[in-house]
């Protein structure tokens, strides 16, 4: 079945800092990848759309230029928090899909806190 | 713009005890409806999917889901509940087949009693 795998899955960074997020479709060509923002005991919010070779397109309310999207080849897609702040501290989680899988494939997740 | 509601934040059931767990939806255009389940600290596993073929849904794990036109609802339910069936259950909407954004319910959290 398609695999997505989400790296890391865990990390503590510090207030100012950057933190990127890896999400890899092992066994397919992802042609659109979705970013997800989770809090706890929430539902997950959509943050952007990214598909393989373009911008990515971002939800109202969600800073582009703190949440850098790449999504430069049709298996990697990367997530950077730039200058984080305890408030970016969430769990975040990548989505991928293509025609040809006919569906939506999850990442596990990754546990941003900052401190 | 699609949207989903989740009836009902938390539901507790007993074990061996039918499993009832409400979504409706809003859509400008036929629908494609998803159920999710979501473990502690995990992500996301899909019970079952409505893609405009048969009304009457079956999943994974005994779930099934029955898309009500008329009611725009997809309610997930379960003859049987059983412990390890406690998780965080998301029902989600997509405008764009299975390609286009996937809008998230509210979740609901399925406690299971023995």
């Amino acid at each position: 079945g398609a695999v997505v795998s989400q790296h890391p899955s865990r990390v503590i960074c510090k207030s100012g800092t950057s933190v990127k997020i890896e999400c890899r479709s092992l066994d397919f060509q992802a042609t659109t990848m979705f970013w997800y923002r989770q809090f706890p005991k929430q539902s997950l919010m959509l943050m952007a759309t990214s598909n393989e070779g373009s911008k990515a397109t971002y939800e109202q309310g969600v800073e582009k230029d703190k949440f850098l999207i790449n999504h430069a080849s049709l298996t990697l897609s990367t997530l950077t928090v730039t200058s984080a702040h305890p408030e970016d501290s969430s769990f975040y989680i990548c989505s991928a899909t293509s025609w040809a899988l006919g569906g939506y494939t999850f990442g596990s997740g990754t546990r941003l806190t900052v401190v | 713009a699609q949207s989903v509601t989740q009836l009902g934040s938390h539901v507790s059931v007993s074990e061996g005890a039918l499993v009832l767990l409400r979504c409706n939806y809003s859509s400008s255009v036929p629908p494609y409806l998803f159920w999710y389940v979501q473990y502690p600290n995990q992500g996301l596993q899909l019970l079952l999917k409505y893609t405009s073929a048969a009304t009457l849904v079956k999943g994974i794990n005994g779930f099934e889901a029955e898309f009500k036109k008329s009611e725009t609802s997809f309610h997930l339910t379960k003859p049987s509940a059983h412990m390890s069936d406690a998780a965080e259950y998301f029902c989600a909407v997509s405008d764009q087949g299975n390609t286009g954004k996937l809008i998230f319910g509210q979740g609901t959290t399925l406690q299971v009693k023995p």
